[in-house]
């Protein structure tokens, strides 16, 4: 099955610096990511898309210069969060899709996700 | 109107019985239909898609799916312990190509 990778799996900072995230498909190329963020006790809310070569499409009310995605390859996409704040405490999951032209090729594949804590 | 809506539960089930898990959803553009298993602290994994009408079986695991009453279901066969975890619905339009996730119903297999 495909096989997706994050790294941190869990980060603690303070308030003010930022935090990386990578996410990594390991075994297909990701034509497409997505960013999810999920707080206790509620669903995946969709945080960005993201399209390998272009600039990534965020969701309504995610600040793109808060939240910087880069998708520089088909296997590697990053989350980068600026100046975070503890309200940006949360379980940050990415996704992968490869494009193979199939109808079941618009499944997601889940990363382990990252928990971050702000301080 | 929710988009993906589902009970929240909890549901809980004895085990070796089936587990009956539903989800509505608003959009009748929705092509494609997913369901995810999710265990507390961990991220989702897919247990199985389906995007034609009526039902599809994988092992213990079999969807439902009716367009017509937009209405998706996953029904569980010979339920685990393991089993226990919050199932989340996702509904795919092609035209956005976006998931949009229920909220997911916890299930809890009662030895």
């Amino acid at each position: 099955g495909a096989v997706v990778s994050q790294h941190p799996s869990r980060v603690i900072c303070k308030s003010g610096t930022s935090v990386k995230i990578e996410c990594r498909s390991l075994d297909f190329q990701a034509t497409t990511m997505f960013w999810y963020r999920q707080f206790p006790k509620q669903s995946l809310m969709l945080m960005a898309t993201s399209n390998e070569g272009s600039k990534a499409t965020y969701e309504q009310g995610v600040e793109k210069d808060k939240f910087l995605i880069n998708h520089a390859s088909l296997t590697l996409s990053t989350l980068t969060v600026t100046s975070a704040h503890p309200e940006d405490s949360s379980f940050y999951i990415c996704s992968a899709r490869g494009r193979t032209g199939r109808i079941d090729s618009y499944e997601q594949y889940f990363g382990p996700g990252t928990r971050l804590t702000v301080t | 109107q929710k988009e993906v809506e589902q009970n929240s539960g909890p549901l809980s089930v004895p085990e070796g019985a089936i587990a009956s898990l539903n989800c509505t959803y608003s959009d009748r553009g929705s092509q494609s239909f997913f369901w995810y298993r999710q265990y507390s602290g961990k991220s989702p994994e897919l247990i199985m898609f389906i995007y034609s009408n009526g039902d599809k079986e994988d092992g213990r695991f079999t969807a439902q799916l009716n367009k017509a009453s937009q209405y998706v279901s996953l029904l569980i066969r010979d339920s685990q312990p393991s089993d226990s975890a919050t199932y989340l619905c996702a509904v795919l339009n092609f035209g956005n190509e976006k998931l949009t996730f229920g909220t997911g119903t916890r299930l809890t297999i009662i030895p």
